[in-house]
């Protein structure tokens, strides 16, 4: 069975770091799209980022683009989202996530970032 | 940029039916998937390719598509259905999501 598994969220100052893993495992992760979605507390969900199964394309919303890092270790089945210049706007729970249109997405359980002085 | 609209909120009583609608210019050309949130919990995939259900889905939850709408149908609608609903699709390796609707049962 398929399972993504977030970790790394937490506490961090405006202006500051953070880097999310997710432990991906029951697929082939090397070949696979992966991705990042977050949920601002009483808000929708947002997609914030992608990465191609190589590593070698990736994109990001406005939102984030210039702060965000995403890459990955295919020889570890895991996947980071490397989070600077945090604003108190990036506090979200984030969840790792696999697209798969003809079988159903994969989501993980998600992490939670809080931004605040 | 895609959008896809979807009502803010939906209210039935008991053993009613649901509807929930979404609807983008996108969706002629993606698959949609829905996915249920209840507070505190992540989101579960509810439909995905416009009208298949992952197993452990209740026959009860279904999807339909025409055109540039697809519509999420909960038949007998139930208390414990009431949660907020997203309706997304996956355009060029981007996730476009609704903004969501809250489904009340009462």
């Amino acid at each position: 069975e398929a399972q993504l598994l977030e970790s790394g969220g937490g506490l961090a100052q405006p202006g500051g770091s953070l880097r999310l893993s997710c432990a991906a495992s029951g697929f082939t992760f090397t070949r696979e799209v992966m991705g990042w979605v977050r949920q601002a507390p009483g808000k929708g969900l947002e997609w914030v980022s992608y990465i191609t199964g190589n590593g070698g394309g990736t994109d990001y919303s406005d939102s984030v683009k210039g702060r965000f890092t995403v890459s990955r270790d295919n020889s570890k089945n895991m996947l980071y989202l490397q989070m600077d210049s945090l604003r108190v706007e990036d506090t979200a729970i984030y969840y790792c996530a696999k697209d798969r249109p003809y079988d159903g997405d994969y989501w993980g359980q998600g992490t939670l970032v809080t931004v605040s002085s | 940029s895609y959008e896809l609209t979807q009502p803010s909120s939906v209210s039935v009583s008991p053993g009613q039916t649901a509807r929930i609608t979404c609807s983008g210019d996108i969706l002629s050309k993606k698959f949609t998937r829905w996915v249920l949130q209840k507070p505190g919990q992540a989101p579960m995939l509810l439909i995905y390719k416009d009208t298949e259900r992952p197993s452990g889905i209740p026959e009860r939850i279904s999807g339909s598509s025409s055109g540039t709408t697809v519509t999420l149908t909960i038949s007998g609608a139930q208390v414990e259905d009431e949660a907020d609903y997203y309706c997304y699709c996956v355009a060029d390796n981007s996730w476009v999501f609704g903004r969501g609707t809250k489904l009340t049962v009462l």
